[in-house]
């Protein structure tokens, strides 16, 4: 399979502790992007990379959340001091480089289902 | 301020009528409209989108969608529903930026009976 993978695909934490997810983007693909989906919500942007170069973040982000794509191909989302607020699904996705069309067509994987007791 | 609306939480339809999902969109400039299928327990899968060209755009697994400017409206159709179009849908826009985030509806429910 050749899309976007996600690991963990569940996690279940207490409340204080670190987690860490993982993505890989389709091979190909140079832009990543995270977010995150509560129940009964669309997907809410968290960040954006161009290669291995953070673009922009959202406010979401706060500083308990940390992205990083260091070598342009997989990224990791670190929460640090995870609260019950945390708990959504943490959904990554990629797309090709480019201002094309193609550009804008973002491939989603799984997502990673967070749950902070 | 709201960029994408999907004015229905659920939509219920027999299976072999025509369906329907509504959105609407408030952005300046030409958007870039796109709708997402997300299945439980999986990920957004992309259905189809508007860039620019014919108002009338085609995807995968039958849907469409008109693109209407005057009413802002991003509808998504089916002539022939079927049960397993039963799923979670989401219109997204794109601003136009070149940074590429797409703000999502909240989702409508479609749930076709047979």
């Amino acid at each position: 399979d050749t899309g976007v993978s996600q690991d963990p695909r569940h996690k279940i934490t207490k409340r204080g502790q670190n987690v860490t997810f993982r993505c890989d983007p389709i091979s190909e693909h140079n832009r990543l992007y995270w977010y995150r989906q509560t129940l009964g919500q669309g997907p809410e942007f968290l960040t954006y990379f161009q290669n291995e170069a953070q673009l922009e973040k959202s406010r979401l982000l706060s500083d308990r959340f940390s992205a990083e794509r260091p070598k342009g191909s997989f990224s990791t989302l670190e929460i640090q001091r995870t609260e019950q607020g945390d708990s959504a699904m943490y959904l990554c996705a990629s797309s090709l480089p480019g201002t094309g069309p193609l550009a804008n067509e973002q491939f989603f994987g799984p997502g990673t289902r967070l749950t902070v007791l | 301020a709201q960029s994408v609306a999907q004015p229905e939480d659920q939509v219920n339809v027999a299976e072999g009528n025509p369906l329907t999902v509504k959105c609407t969109y408030s952005v300046s400039g030409n958007p870039y409209l796109f709708w997402y299928v997300q299945y439980p327990n999986r990920g957004l899968q992309f259905l189809l989108k508007y860039i620019t060209g014919d108002n009338l755009v085609k995807g995968s697994y039958g849907f469409e969608a008109e693109f209407n400017k005057s009413q802002t409206s991003f509808h998504l159709k089916k002539p022939s529903a079927l049960v397993s179009d039963s799923a979670l849908y989401f219109c997204a826009v794109w601003r136009g930026s070149t940074l590429g985030r797409l703000y999502f509806g909240r989702g409508t429910q479609l749930t076709v009976w047979p």
